[in-house]
């Protein structure tokens, strides 16, 4: 199976704050990496596919970049309704697999 | 306006069975691809199953293979999880999910699954 390692595991953050989430895969991707975010108790949210693309009303301060094995999602100004974990996922092949998550906190 | 919902989970003891369903509706079910991942403290989210439209491709963990049988009823846009010789390493949230190919676009609220004596 493909294994998607994210860093860093916590990431404490202000409001305004720009941050950026690293997820790096044991292999070639091809860019079939896709992101969520998640609150407690809830089901993950899909945020971007494609590496860079963002899904319909998701707010244009998340963005996807990256390619090969390595991948990042930036948040340009970080929002209180940001904060909770966030997650990739390779669809590269079957077994598909998740990062263990990213926590953004507030500072 | 698209939703999933869950249904059938519960607790139940290491080496029985467990039916999960998942109901949809706001698209048309037949035409997507349909998920069953699952969350824990321990394994954090784990994809288990996919099924596509017209039930001709399965695939299946290494994990669950040969425990799990995933099916679908186009006719009454649900999705089942039958869960088979079930094991502690099998408690989890069982989330259902839409798959158009580009990742898990609608999940349902989850459902708990224990596995416990």
């Amino acid at each position: 199976d493909i294994q998607l390692t994210q860093s860093p595991s916590t990431l404490s953050a202000s409001v305004g704050d720009r941050v950026t989430i690293t997820c790096r895969a044991s292999q070639n991707i091809n860019t079939w990496l896709a992101w969520y975010h998640q609150k407690p108790g809830k089901a993950p949210r899909f945020l971007i596919y494609k590496a860079s693309r963002l899904e319909t009303g998701v707010p244009s301060r998340f963005s996807g970049s990256g390619s090969g094995t390595e991948y990042t999602l930036t948040i340009s100004s970080v929002q209180p309704d940001d904060f909770g974990t966030y997650f990739c996922q390779q669809y590269d092949s079957y077994s598909y697999t998740f990062g263990q998550g990213t926590r953004l906190e507030i500072k | 306006e698209v939703k999933l919902v869950e249904s059938g989970g519960g607790l139940v003891r290491p080496g029985g069975s467990l039916r999960l369903s998942c109901t949809a509706s706001g698209f048309t079910f037949s035409s997507y691809t349909m998920s069953w991942i699952r969350q824990s403290p321990r394994k954090g989210l784990e994809w288990v199953s996919s099924i596509s439209g017209g039930s001709v491709d399965l695939h299946y963990s290494a994990s669950v293979n040969g425990r799990f049988t995933i099916s679908r009823d186009n006719a009454k846009n649900s999705m089942i999880l039958q869960m088979e010789r079930l094991t502690d390493e099998d408690t989890a949230v069982y989330f259902c999910a839409r798959d158009p190919a580009t990742g898990f676009d609608y999940w349902g609220p989850g459902i708990l699954v224990s596995v416990s004596s």
